[in-house]
């Protein structure tokens, strides 16, 4: 079974560019999910995607930051104007679920490296 | 609210046992555990549910206290592969929406 793909693995922007990151999650999950990964701290949740519903983007900063996932399969997160601050590993993850379901397994994909000049 | 982890990092011999604690101010549905090693994504290893209901791999055990919201990953008979950084995710809202801890960091030296 492939796992989540991400794309690009790397990438590095001046501060007030724009970027997009792209993600397809493990066929069949109807969750996805955004995480943004700050050097030495844990994954923290940006968005989370039933489908192509939002379930949870309380944390996303929604001045600069958008995301979407149109046909409930991949999906797009994208940093407009981008800051300093944003350079971090941005991961996708998906779960199966299929409804309000507790407890299922996340699988992450390998992340996306973003460094602002 | 996000979980505290405890140590913050740990220093074994090949063969020694370790503990890394998790813990919430929350009341929660599920505790999952990642391990991550450097520039590489999270790999699952356990989740443990609220009611006593555990899903994971063999040879890593954990615990969950329901009542103190705590969780506790045991690492017994380590082996270099168990290096990496250990994260405890939260969930207490019943969405699969997870919180995750500042991480343990864990280095097994032959």
């Amino acid at each position: 079974e492939a796992g989540v793909a991400q794309s690009p693995r790397y990438k590095i922007i001046e501060k007030r560019q724009s970027v997009a990151f792209w993600c397809n999650p493990i066929s069949g999950h109807a969750t996805l999910y955004w995480y943004q990964q700050i050097l030495g701290q844990g994954p923290k949740l940006l968005i989370q995607f039933q489908n192509n519903g939002v379930v949870d983007d309380s944390q996303l900063p929604k001045d600069r930051f958008s995301a979407e996932r149109l046909k409930g399969v991949d999906s797009t997160l994208k940093i407009q104007p981008a800051k300093l601050e944003d350079s971090a590993v941005y991961l996708c993850a998906s779960s199966q679920n299929r409804g309000s379901v507790s407890g299922e397994t996340q699988y992450f994909g390998p992340g996306t490296r973003l460094l602002v000049l | 609210q996000q979980p505290v982890q405890s140590p913050q990092a740990v220093i074994l011999r090949e063969g020694e046992d370790a503990v890394i604690n998790c813990s919430s101010s929350k009341a929660l549905y599920s505790v999952h555990w990642y391990r991550q090693k450097h520039g590489e994504a999270p790999v699952f290893l356990m989740i443990l549910l609220k009611g006593g209901e555990q899903k994971g791999h063999e040879k890593i055990s954990a615990s969950f206290n329901e009542k103190k919201q705590q969780s506790s990953l045991y690492l017994t008979a380590s082996q270099l592969s168990y290096s990496g950084t250990y994260f405890c995710g939260t969930e207490t809202s019943g969405y699969s929406t997870l919180t995750f801890g500042k991480g343990t960091m864990l280095l097994v030296s032959p």
